[in-house]
């Protein structure tokens, strides 16, 4: 089955300054990757995902980047703010079941501290 | 994105007990759900796969006649915690979703006395 490896485990940076977290995959059949950042007690929020026939996408502070060849794939904040602290967990598609759900093997998370 | 709602979002029961947890879509059909568990500080463990109008798909090591689900319409999947350990006290999740993308519940975290 896939294996997602995520690091690091806690990232500390300062206000303003920038902030990447990165996954490797094991499964080459996987062709989904999203990002999701979740907030103590609370549930995950989708933020970026990015297809394996992309290798780049922007919104606005937040951009994922995908290396299929590698199989890794990166977040990158930019300008970080104090709210963006949160647990960030990047996925990536095991397999695609039938109709429209994705079946999701997650990283271990990072916990991303923005000093004020 | 897609609204996903789960119930109730808070639990405390006693050790024994059975516990059912409501996962619904909104404002989609999802012919498939997923259940995860999450313990403090670690990642999202898928638990179980629930497709709607057949038996659920459990992970290895996920006990099936513990963990009860039921997805009886294309927008409601239960998950029951049944005799209810203090080791079975977690943060449960559901998700689902449309083609654009999965989304989760609120999670319901159970807390068993």
């Amino acid at each position: 089955g896939e294996n997602v490896e995520q690091h690091p485990s806690t990232l500390s940076v300062q206000e303003g300054d920038s902030a990447v977290i990165k996954c490797t995959y094991s499964d080459s059949a996987s062709n989904y990757f999203p990002w999701y950042k979740q907030e103590l007690g609370k549930r995950p929020q989708l933020i970026i995902d990015i297809r394996s026939n992309v290798g780049e996408k922007k919104d606005q502070r937040i951009a994922v980047t995908l290396n299929k060849t590698a199989k890794h794939f990166s977040l990158h904040i930019t300008e970080t703010q104090p709210e963006d602290s949160a647990v960030y967990f990047c996925a990536a598609n095991r397999i695609r079941v039938s109709g429209s759900a994705r079946q999701l093997t997650f990283g271990s998370g990072t916990q991303l501290t923005v000093l004020p | 994105g897609a609204v996903v709602s789960q119930h109730p979002s808070r639990v405390i029961c006693k050790s024994g007990t059975s516990v059912k947890i409501e996962c619904r879509s909104l404002d989609f059909q999802a012919t498939t759900m997923f259940w995860y568990r999450q313990f403090p500080k670690q990642s999202l463990m898928l638990m179980a796969t629930s497709n709607e109008g057949s038996k659920a798909t459990y992970e290895q090591g996920v006990e099936k006649d513990k963990f009860l689900i039921n997805h009886a319409s294309l927008t409601l999947s239960t998950l029951t915690v049944t005799s209810a350990h203090p080791e079975d006290s977690s943060f449960y999740i559901c998700s689902a979703g449309p083609h654009r993308g999965t989304f989760f519940g609120q999670g319901t975290r159970l807390t068993v006395v």
